[in-house]
C-alpha cells in the first residue's frame, strides 16, 4: 500500500526565514512525487514533481530514496507562499494519486 | 479548455435529502478522480474512473455514497441520504495518465444541516 505522511498540520515562519514542509511516504517501488499548493480561495494546483527536477517560486525538493522523503524547501519565505501544502505519490502499478493530510503554511510579517 | 468545471460551487441541504455533485474533466482526460477534503483528515481519495470505468472505489465511505461516470466528459457524486458528517469539499480532478498531473476543479463545499 501507498502512503504519504504530512507531519505538521500548521506550519508558521518569519517572512525571510527558512521553511521546509516534511514528507515521508511509503511504497515499495519507484514511485513519483509531487508538491501541489490550494492559496487561499483558488483550486488545488501542482506546484512542482520530482522527476522534473526544478525550483518553482524558489521551492525545491528533493527525493530521498533512502530516508523515504520528498521534503519541499523555500530559503527565503514570503508572505503570498501562505497556503496549504499537499505532498502526493504516484505508484505507477496502483495508478492513482494518493496525498498526505496537508499543511497549513503561514508566513508572518 | 476551461479545466475541469465542478458545479454547484455551494450546496446547502438539509439531512436525509439526496445531494448530486457534478464534473466536468478536462477533454482528452481519460482520468477522473473525486476527492473529499476535510480539516481532520485532509485530502482523502474517494474513488477513481480510468476510461469511464471504476477502478477503485475503496476510499467511498459507506454505502450512501455512489459515483457514476456515464461518459467521457461528465461524472456525477451522489449522497443519499446526507447526513451533517459529510460536510466539506469535494474535488473533482482529471489527468491524461497515472503518472501525469491532475488538474483539479474549484471544488463544491457541501454543508449538511
Amino acid at each position: 500500500a501507498q502512503r504519504v505522511t504530512q507531519p505538521e498540520k500548521l506550519l508558521s515562519v518569519f517572512k525571510g526565514a527558512p521553511v521546509e514542509l516534511k514528507c515521508n511516504y511509503s511504497y515499495s517501488g519507484s514511485p513519483e512525487l509531487f508538491w501541489y499548493v490550494q492559496y487561499s480561495r483558488q483550486r488545488l494546483q501542482l506546484l512542482l514533481r520530482h522527476i522534473s527536477r526544478e525550483s518553482i517560486k524558489g521551492f525545491t525538493a528533493d527525493l530521498n530514496k533512502g530516508e523515504t522523503s520528498f521534503h519541499l524547501k523555500k530559503p527565503f519565505a514570503q508572505e503570498e507562499d501562505s497556503a496549504m501544502y499537499y505532498c502526493a505519490l504516484n505508484g505507477g502499478s496502483a495508478r492513482q494519486l494518493t496525498f498526505g493530510s496537508g499543511t497549513q503554511l503561514t508566513v508572518l510579517p | 479548455d476551461a479545466g475541469v468545471i465542478q458545479s454547484p460551487r455551494h450546496e446547502v441541504t438539509e439531512m436525509g435529502q439526496e445531494v448530486t455533485l457534478r464534473c466536468k474533466p478536462i477533454s482528452g482526460h481519460d482520468y477522473l478522480f473525486w476527492y473529499r477534503q476535510t480539516m481532520m483528515r485532509g485530502l482523502e481519495l474517494l474513488i477513481y474512473f480510468n476510461n469511464n470505468v471504476p477502478i477503485d472505489d475503496s476510499g467511498m465511505p459507506e454505502d450512501r455514497f455512489s459515483a457514476k461516470m456515464p461518459n467521457a466528459s461528465f461524472s456525477t457524486l451522489k449522497i443519499q441520504p446526507s447526513e451533517p458528517r459529510d460536510s466539506a469539499v469535494y474535488f473533482c480532478a482529471s489527468s491524461s495518465g497515472p503518472m501525469h498531473e491532475a488538474f483539479f476543479g474549484q471544488g463544491t463545499r457541501l454543508t449538511v444541516v
